[in-house]
């Protein structure tokens, strides 16, 4: 069975230029997160979903950063416009979800790397 | 309140040494324990994960312990070897929460097991 896909898994911009990172999760999955982790820190919660509704995005920074899943599968994560601060990685997960008789494993994908110059 | 508190930042173990890793947290409302191993280039791996009615789960080599009194749990590597190499993460969670889902890291432990 396939796992989380990520791509890109690296990126390289400029500053103050859009970038976005897709994720598609396993298969059945019907909630999707978004982490960001620093170099040396633990992976920080950006948005979850269940289904196509966010249901937590109380830390994603909504003046530069957006995310959608349409039809409740994919994911995208976009940067508009990028700041030197926002190299990291960016890490898509999925679970279950809701309905899940015990806590819900969540499944980590490679991340994207970006680099913002 | 949120937070996870992990330490040490790293460790070095000698093979077939024991490698321990310890987690505080504060928020009485978590009641969902994992342990995640990450090596560089990968996303984070569940290892191991321990609910509060029990104080200590062994899987193979691995094995937490929990305090629920202390709110301190621990991981515990037994018999190490090279391959366990790499970076391990407490986390907790409020299952029952409506924040269920929400994990909260620890900062990590980088593990060195020289051969």
């Amino acid at each position: 069975e396939a796992g989380v896909v990520q791509s890109p898994r690296y990126k390289i911009i400029e500053k103050k230029q859009p970038v976005a990172f897709w994720c598609n999760p396993i298969s059945g999955h019907n909630t999707l997160y978004w982490y960001l982790q620093n170099l040396g820190q633990g992976p920080e919660l950006l948005i979850r979903y269940e289904n196509e509704e966010a249901v937590d995005d109380s830390q994603l920074p909504k003046d530069r950063f957006s995310a959608e899943r349409l039809k409740g599968v994919d994911s995208t994560l976009k940067i508009q416009p990028a700041e030197l601060g926002d190299s990291a990685v960016y890490l898509c997960a999925s679970s279950l979800g809701r309905g899940a008789r015990s806590p819900d494993t969540q499944y980590f994908g490679p991340g994207t790397r970006l680099t913002v110059l | 309140q949120q937070q996870v508190k992990q330490s040490p930042q790293s460790l070095i173990v000698q093979k077939g040494g024991i490698s321990i890793i310890n987690c505080a947290y504060e928020n009485t409302a978590f009641d969902y324990f994992p342990w995640y191993q990450q090596f560089p280039g990968k996303g984070p791996a569940l290892l191991i994960a321990i609910r509060p009615d029990v104080s200590e789960k062994k899987e193979g080599r691995f094995t937490i312990s929990f305090n629920k009194s202390a709110k301190q749990f621990s991981l515990h590597i037994m018999d190490s070897q090279p391959g366990d190499s790499a970076t391990y993460f407490c986390a907790a969670s409020s299952f029952r929460s409506s924040n269920t889902g929400k994990l909260i890291f620890g900062q990590g432990t980088t593990l060195q097991v020289k051969p």
